[in-house]
């Protein structure tokens, strides 16, 4: 079975620090997403990467950026959080661009004070 | 633009009925995947049903079917005979070919069955 993880279910950070958001996944895919999902409003892509150090800017990007050194991880860095990036991170990760399914981490549900 | 579109924030079916979940897309690439996804109250995200813009036959995954209509770009998940453990959100999601893979998903419907 495909496994995900994101490395923590809940985090309380403070204004203005510097978060990282990991993810990681077993079995060698090439994509890999980052969306945060808040209510009505569904899951928005911040970022993906087809492959090791290939990203692109999904539909709200701004305040984050990503890092993909290797294949099977995919972290998450809030250069300076506040609290308007208070909200469920998710992680998927799929064989390729043509793969007909995503694969999903548990979430991290992140506030910021 | 809102690319994946569902209206329907809320729903409610009897048990044992059918119901029908609302999805449209906007997309002018010729190529393109559309999935379903299944969010319960535990978080998980549970893949349903594929559908590619290719593929002749509607998609079908035993309960659910996926209602394809490509010249209204419609792709509305059915759910035959619900059942209690269908309460959940559930995401429509589009891949573009000519976006590199981009999955992107849906405002969400919120299902709710009666007993």
């Amino acid at each position: 079975d495909v496994k995900v993880t994101q490395s923590s279910r809940y985090l309380v950070k403070r204004t203005g620090e510097k978060v990282f958001l990991e993810c990681v996944q077993d079995m060698d895919h090439e994509n890999m997403f980052w969306y945060r999902q808040d209510p009505g409003l569904g899951l928005r892509l911040i970022y993906f990467s087809y492959d090791v150090k290939m990203k692109e800017k999904g539909d709200i990007p701004e305040g984050y950026s990503v890092s993909r050194e290797k294949k099977e991880r995919f972290s998450l860095i809030l250069e300076s959080a506040s609290t308007n990036q208070t909200s469920m991170y998710l992680c998927a990760s799929r064989l390729d661009r043509t793969g007909t399914e995503a694969f999903f981490g548990q979430g991290t549900r992140l506030t910021v004070v | 633009a809102q690319k994946i579109t569902q209206t329907q924030p809320g729903m409610f079916v009897q048990e044992k009925e059918a119901v029908t979940l609302d999805c449209t897309y906007d997309t002018s690439d010729p190529s393109y995947g559309l999935f379903w996804y299944k969010q319960p109250s535990s978080g998980e995200m549970i893949f349903l049903i594929y559908q590619g813009s290719y593929d002749q036959q509607n998609a079908t995954e035993g309960r659910y079917s996926l209602n394809f209509q490509k010249a209204r770009k419609s792709a509305n998940l059915v759910i035959s005979a619900s059942q209690l453990g269908d309460s959940a959100m559930y995401f429509c999601a589009m891949r573009e070919g000519n976006q590199g893979g981009k999955l992107i998903f849906g405002q969400g419907t919120e299902l709710s069955v009666k007993p």
